[in-house]
């Protein structure tokens, strides 16, 4: 059963640019959440898509979009990049309602965006 | 706002000492509370989740307890071995009632085991 994935692992852009990041969730997971990790910090909650809407939102600029698809894998777009942006990008996938099991949640490996 | 923070940011221990990682959050109004662990430029995994409504929770040599009115957790690991050098996150729900809300994490305790 692969986990969750996540394309590219590494990226460079220039400011400015606009870059894509995609996830596939876990097997069964219907739930799809992004999350930014600068260097020394802890993840920070981007947003949450679920049933192809955006459910919850983190205090992130509308630079930041995302997109779901019909078989839940996920895309993250973050326009007019800062240098600021340069973090490992987190893609975590679960389900939104496990029942009393509770919510355990599947992290990839991330994407390292590096914005030069 | 929630805000998690984690105490010590750094410890490093002999290996085979029993430790405690502590966590404290701002808003008692949580839906679950996490650990994980993130080895160096990897993704985090989950080691216990904790619901609002319990007290503890325990997988293998780890440990972790809340007390959710005074807004605190700790992860326990006894008999620490050099494997368990990494990173450990503790976060807690956005709490707006759904099963698998956001997260707020804390920075993060970064662990070294000495052989």
């Amino acid at each position: 059963d692969a986990g969750v994935t996540q394309s590219p692992t590494h990226l460079i852009k220039t400011r400015g640019q606009q870059v894509t990041l995609r996830c596939s969730p876990k097997s069964g997971h219907d739930t799809v959440s992004w999350y930014q990790q600068a260097l020394g910090q802890g993840p920070q909650f981007i947003f949450q898509y679920y049933e192809e809407e955006e459910r919850q939102r983190g205090n992130f600029p509308d630079r930041f979009s995302g997109h779901q698809f019909p078989n839940y894998s996920s895309e993250l777009n973050v326009n007019a990049l800062l240098l600021g942006d340069s973090a490992l990008y987190l893609c975590a996938s679960s389900l939104l309602w496990a029942g009393d099991s509770g919510n355990t949640i599947y992290f990839g490996e991330g994407s390292w965006l590096t914005v030069v | 706002k929630q805000e998690v923070t984690q105490i010590p940011a750094a410890l490093s221990v002999p290996e085979g000492e029993n430790l405690v990682l502590n966590c404290s959050f701002t808003d008692s109004a949580i839906y679950n509370l996490q650990w994980f662990r993130q080895d160096p430029g990897k993704g985090l995994t989950s080691l216990l989740l904790i619901q609002s409504s319990q007290r503890e929770q325990t997988s293998g040599r780890l440990n972790a307890s809340l007390d959710k009115s005074s807004g605190r957790s700790t992860l326990y690991i006894a008999a620490s071995q050099p494997g368990d050098s990494a990173t450990y996150l503790c976060a807690v729900s956005l709490g707006s009632g759904g099963g698998a809300d956001g997260l707020t994490f804390g920075k993060g305790t970064h662990l070294i085991i000495q052989p």
